[in-house]
């Protein structure tokens, strides 16, 4: 799995869009980007994957920059419940590993 | 998706004793799981994969005599911390991939273990 790179925190206001970034400048043709959280506590829960394109679900948005090498999760109105940490992962899809997960970007979401 | 359970959620031992912990895949049957173990303020550090009719497979510093897996059937592993210590309080969490493909990996709610 190519090295990720993100920030150890940040802080979001209540209904204001958080950005999250990642870096992974060795990713290969093949990885995709992976995106996970976890609630304090709790079992970390997926969020959204993709390969160039960028990709929306219900939970989020991830924009993969042209060359590949830098990513944003975007939770467009966060809420209280968002605060988790946030784990970026690039691997190649459907390998049956393991995730092997980084120390992840800690998120704040204040009132 | 794919339902993963953990039992108990949380528990109490003894210095010297065995504690374990079970992950059941609640709505299909899963050949292979995983565990992970979590200390305060870290990241999720994978311990085994588990297949279910043969042996885990451990990761480098993981002792295996001391973490037991059983995984005997396609619905069920089980992690077992035999001669527990303080030093192997941790959240414990067992997950699994989703019955179409391996692209996403479901957890479970996670065990905490405290070793008195």
């Amino acid at each position: 799995d190519a090295k990720t790179t993100q920030p150890t925190s940040m802080d979001c206001a209540e209904g204001r869009a958080a950005n999250l970034p990642c870096n992974h400048s060795t990713i290969s043709g093949n990885e995709y980007v992976y995106w996970y959280r976890q609630i304090h506590s709790q079992g970390p829960q997926y969020i959204i994957h993709g390969l160039k394109n960028n990709e929306t679900n219900e939970m989020a948005s991830l924009i993969i920059t042209e060359d590949r090498k830098s990513s944003t999760l975007i939770l467009p109105h966060a809420t209280l419940r968002d605060t988790a940490v946030y784990y970026c992962i690039v691997r190649v899809p459907n390998s049956g590993y393991a995730l092997n997960f980084g120390k992840g970007t800690s998120l704040l979401v204040t009132p | 998706g794919a339902v993963v359970s953990q039992h108990p959620s949380w528990v109490i031992c003894k210095s010297g004793t065995s504690v374990k912990i079970e992950c059941r895949s609640l709505d299909f049957q899963a050949t292979t799981m995983f565990w992970y173990r979590q200390f305060p303020k870290q990241s999720l550090m994978l311990m085994a994969t588990s297949n279910e009719g043969s042996k885990a497979t451990y990761e480098q510093g993981v002792e295996k005599d001391k973490f037991l897996i059983n995984h005997a059937s396609l619905t069920l592993s089980t992690l077992t911390v035999t001669s527990a210590h303080p030093e192997d309080s941790s959240f414990y969490i067992c997950s699994e991939f989703g019955p179409f493909s391996y692209n996403e990996q479901f957890f479970g709610p996670g065990t905490r273990l405290t070793v008195l």
